[in-house]
């Protein structure tokens, strides 16, 4: 089967920087993708890694490392509207979002 | 209106009613899917819609029942559901393979009692 580790919970100040890891078992996967979701909220798309290394896309980055089956989710000069649940997923089928979630990572962003 | 829209936004029912949720795409992707969230629980995928035919079913009981008439609707019926069912729906839609990103509508907040 399939699954994905993160952490429940990461607290953290305005303005600094928090790494979201994502720790998976697959037995093989096209990309790895992360979701925001608010409380309340659509889960909305932040990035998606197909090949190894780092995307950056503004203020958030996600890191892939197939041999260590590892990524994350760096969020740099964080805001207090950062405060929300942060979901890795796994991409199993190369399209079709089929989409395999962790359990999500909920991120306190605090003055 | 535009992204994936849900409707209704809540709903209570009993275990012996039928209901419907619905939503409704306009984005013009070929590929809609219903996924259900739980308190503490990863997303969990149920069914995947592409180009109308039903592409995975995964292992949802019968009490759930997709339906996909064009590539800008998808309905989930509901009947004799169980308390454990109490969760968000989450609708989404892509535009199909080899495409990265879900888009997905803020769901029906399902509480059965």
């Amino acid at each position: 089967g399939q699954s994905l580790e993160q952490p429940s919970e990461v607290t953290a100040v305005e303005g600094a920087i928090v790494q979201i890891n994502c720790t998976y078992q697959t037995s093989g996967f096209y990309g790895l993708s992360w979701y925001q979701q608010h409380d309340g909220g659509a889960p909305t798309f932040l990035s998606y890694n197909a090949l190894d290394g780092l995307e950056e896309t503004g203020r958030f980055s996600s890191f892939l490392s197939r041999s260590d089956s590892y990524g994350y989710l760096l969020l740099q000069e964080l805001q207090m509207k950062d405060s929300a649940s942060y979901f890795c997923a796994l991409d199993p089928s190369g399209g079709y979002n089929k989409l395999i979630f962790g359990a999500g990572t909920r991120l306190a962003v605090h003055p | 209106e535009t992204g994936v829209t849900q409707t209704p936004r809540h709903l209570v029912m009993g275990m012996t009613n039928k209901k419907s949720l619905k939503c409704e795409q306009h984005l013009g992707h070929n590929a809609m899917y219903w996924y259900k969230q739980s308190a503490k629980k990863p997303l969990e995928l149920m069914f995947v819609y592409s180009l109308e035919e039903r592409v995975e079913n995964n292992s949802v009981p019968s009490r759930f029942s997709p339906e996909c008439p064009n590539s800008s609707h998808l309905f989930l019926h509901l009947h004799t559901l169980q308390p454990e069912d109490s969760a968000l729906y989450l609708c989404a839609s892509s535009q199909g393979q080899g495409n990265t990103e879900a888009f997905f509508g803020q769901g029906t907040r399902l509480t059965v009692v």
